[in-house]
This record gives structure tokens, C-alpha cells and sequence, in this order.
């Protein structure tokens, strides 16, 4: 049972553009989500995160966006740049006590200069 | 540098040995996590751990596998009797202690991870 998920395996864009990776997710008790940048080889870096309570959180380069009602968030990547290249994950917690996350697949970003 | 410490990088085991993977959270963090990820898939949860205490094993394998955070020492993943399903990323993620002001909520930090390859 995926209860998250990233339908996109890969995407790649031109540098300078716009980056669109969309997340989706099944579980309505989710009230957390993050996404993590990971390069091959290393672990999971943190980028950005936003609360249930929340539909936008910015943080220069990435915004991230939440549609609760879609149940589907997105991270938006503007300008697009080569270093960008590398694996995202959309990850979620429950809001339990443990603070486990729940994570997507990933998807492969490709930023072409 | 005060990250989150994974060792060993690269573990290769034979069938049936065992495997004992180590992390040392970042400094002021008393919650450790451990997840797996298998190829072309995403992490996922195994066990989470304050000092002394497993608070959550929901993803831990029945058998075999074992997890611990003892008062003084870094955290220990154990497989025993490894199998070739075994093989894997596994990553160790730390966070502050809930209300420690220590950054935004539930953000995990994670080490570079252990590569295990079971021959």
C-alpha cells in the first residue's frame, strides 16, 4: 500500500526553467511534508517543508504547494539550475508520536544547461 | 562536523553472516531512525529509537533483524544470517527532541547511509 506517491520517475528541463515535481497522497491524517534532494551515493537532504495547515511555503528557489483537498502537493524548482540535478523525494508524517516518515519513490530530475 | 555518521560506507557479507551497521546521530539529537531502501524504490521505515528505548520496530523485518541506542555508544542495526534480499541502502536519520526549539517539526537529518551486498 503506497500511501505516497511519485508518478513521475524522471523529468528534465532546460536550465533557467521552471521544475514541476508533483507528489500525491492517499492517507487525509497526514500532517506533515517534506521533500528531500538526494545525489547518488549520499543520503537524503533536507530542502523544504510545509504543514497540513499551510497550501504555500517559500524558501528562495523552492516553493512548495499543497492542495489538501486534492490530496496532492508539488515542489516547484524557478530558475532550474544544473546543480538542481539529482533525486527528490516527497516524504510525510502522520503527525503520530513516533514521527516516522512515509516516502515516495523519488523522482529523477535532469537539468540540462 | 556535526552530522549524521554512518559506518561502514560498504559492508560486504556471505550468506548467513551478519551484519552490524552503526550511527552516531548529530550532536543534541536523541532520536535515531533507521530506513532501507531497495533499488528504484523509495526509503522505508524500519525502526525508530530514543536512548534505551524502541519506540516504534512497525517496520522491522519478524526475524532477524535487531535494532538498539544505548545510553553511551552510537545505534547498532543487526541482520543476522544475512540473505540476498538483504541488500540494500540502509540510512540513519536523527532529529532533536520534540519542543527542543531545535528546527521546523519532524525534520530528519540523514547520514550518507551503509551499503550492504550479500554475496
Amino acid at each position: 500500500d503506497q500511501q505516497v506517491k511519485q508518478n513521475s520517475p524522471s523529468l528534465s528541463v532546460q536550465e533557467g526553467r521552471i521544475s514541476i515535481l508533483n507528489c500525491d497522497y492517499t492517507n487525509s491524517m497526514f500532517d506533515y511534508f517534506l521533500w528531500y534532494k538526494k545525489y547518488p551515493a549520499e543520503g537524503p537532504t533536507f530542502l523544504i517543508s510545509i504543514s497540513s495547515i499551510k497550501d504555500k511555503n517559500e524558501d528562495g528557489r523552492f516553493t512548495v504547494f499543497l492542495n489538501k483537498s486534492a490530496k496532492h502537493l508539488s515542489l516547484h524548482i524557478v530558475p532550474s539550475q544544473p546543480g538542481d540535478s539529482a533525486v527528490y523525494f516527497c516524504a510525510a508524517s502522520d503527525g503520530s508520536n513516533t514521527g516516522k516518515l512515509i516516502f515516495g519513490q523519488g523522482t529523477t530530475l535532469q537539468v540540462k544547461p | 562536523n556535526a552530522g549524521v555518521m554512518q559506518n561502514p560506507r560498504h559492508l560486504v557479507r556471505r550468506r548467513g553472516q551478519e551484519a552490524r551497521l552503526r550511527c552516531s546521530p548529530m550532536k543534541g539529537h536523541s532520536h535515531v531512525y533507521w530506513y532501507r531502501q531497495l533499488p528504484e524504490e523509495g526509503l522505508k521505515f524500519m525502526v525508530y529509537l530514543q536512548k534505551e528505548n524502541i519506540i516504534d520496530e512497525s517496520g522491522m523485518p519478524k526475524e532477524r533483524f535487531s535494532a538498539e541506542f544505548p545510553k553511551e555508544g552510537p545505534s547498532i542495526l543487526r541482520i543476522q544470517q544475512v540473505v540476498r534480499g538483504d541488500s540494500a541502502a540502509y540510512f540513519c536519520a536523527s532529529s532533536p527532541p520534540r519542543g527542543s526549539g531545535g528546527g521546523a517539526k519532524n525534520i530528519q537529518y540523514f547520514g550518507a547511509g551503509t551499503r550492504l551486498s550479500v554475496l
